[in-house]
């Protein structure tokens, strides 16, 4: 069964700094998709990025990119520039057909 | 604007009561799923459909039950049998298949008592 782990439960950075989220995975597929959602305070999922697996480029958007090691399955979100307003849980998931699977989540702080 | 709808925001019940969820999506998608979320405990999937009049368990789907009867609507009912149904409950739907994301309702915080 395909799982997803978010080994960091929180973390914390200094504004304007840049910040790492870790994502691993474990599947036996090759053809599959993974994506990173924030969930502000308010707790409405908000998609940040996503990554299809046959790509090797790793997908950007503006501040968010992601570095991803498909024979490692890992996947890691990073935040260039943090500003406050990026002060969330993000949670990694996976999508293989119909079915998506979550990690547990990174709260994450951004400090002033 | 199409999006997902969820109502209500808040919800309170006495244990013993059923109650019951509403999830309204005006994309277009044919799936629909319905999300369980803890503390620390990420996003659980309870039932989840592809098409109308067909659904299927998920990961936690005892003490719950759902229907698909239009494309547009997909209620979850959380009945007695449920332990322990405090939580938030988060409603998503998408395409069926290809490379696209969920998108997710604003969700339903539901307090039984």
């Amino acid at each position: 069964a395909q799982t997803v782990t978010q080994s960091q439960p929180e973390m914390s950075v200094q504004e304007a700094e840049t910040v790492t989220l870790s994502c691993t995975y474990d599947t036996s597929e090759s053809d599959y998709y993974l994506f990173w959602y924030k969930q502000p305070p308010s707790r409405q999922m908000i998609l940040v990025i996503r990554q299809e697996a046959y790509k090797q480029q790793n997908a950007t958007e503006n501040r968010f990119s992601v570095n991803f090691q498909k024979a490692a399955k890992s996947f890691s979100l990073k935040i260039s520039d943090s500003q406050l307003g990026d002060a969330a849980m993000y949670f990694c998931a996976y999508r293989r057909t119909y079915k998506y699977i979550f990690g547990t989540g990174t709260r994450l702080k951004v400090l002033a | 604007d199409g999006g997902i709808t969820q109502s209500p925001k808040y919800l309170f019940r006495k244990e013993g009561q059923n109650v019951t969820l509403s999830c309204e999506q005006n994309l277009n998608h044919d799936a629909m799923y319905w999300y369980r979320q803890d503390p620390g405990q990420g996003l659980r999937l309870i039932y989840y459909s592809q098409i109308v009049n067909d659904f299927q368990k998920g990961d936690i789907a005892e003490g719950y039950s759902v229907s698909r009867e239009k494309k547009e609507s997909f209620p979850l009912t959380v009945t007695s049998a449920q332990k322990n149904p405090t939580a938030f409950y988060l409603c998503a739907s998408s395409i069926v298949a290809g490379f696209d994301e969920q998108y997710f309702g604003p969700g339903t915080r539901l307090t039984v008592t």
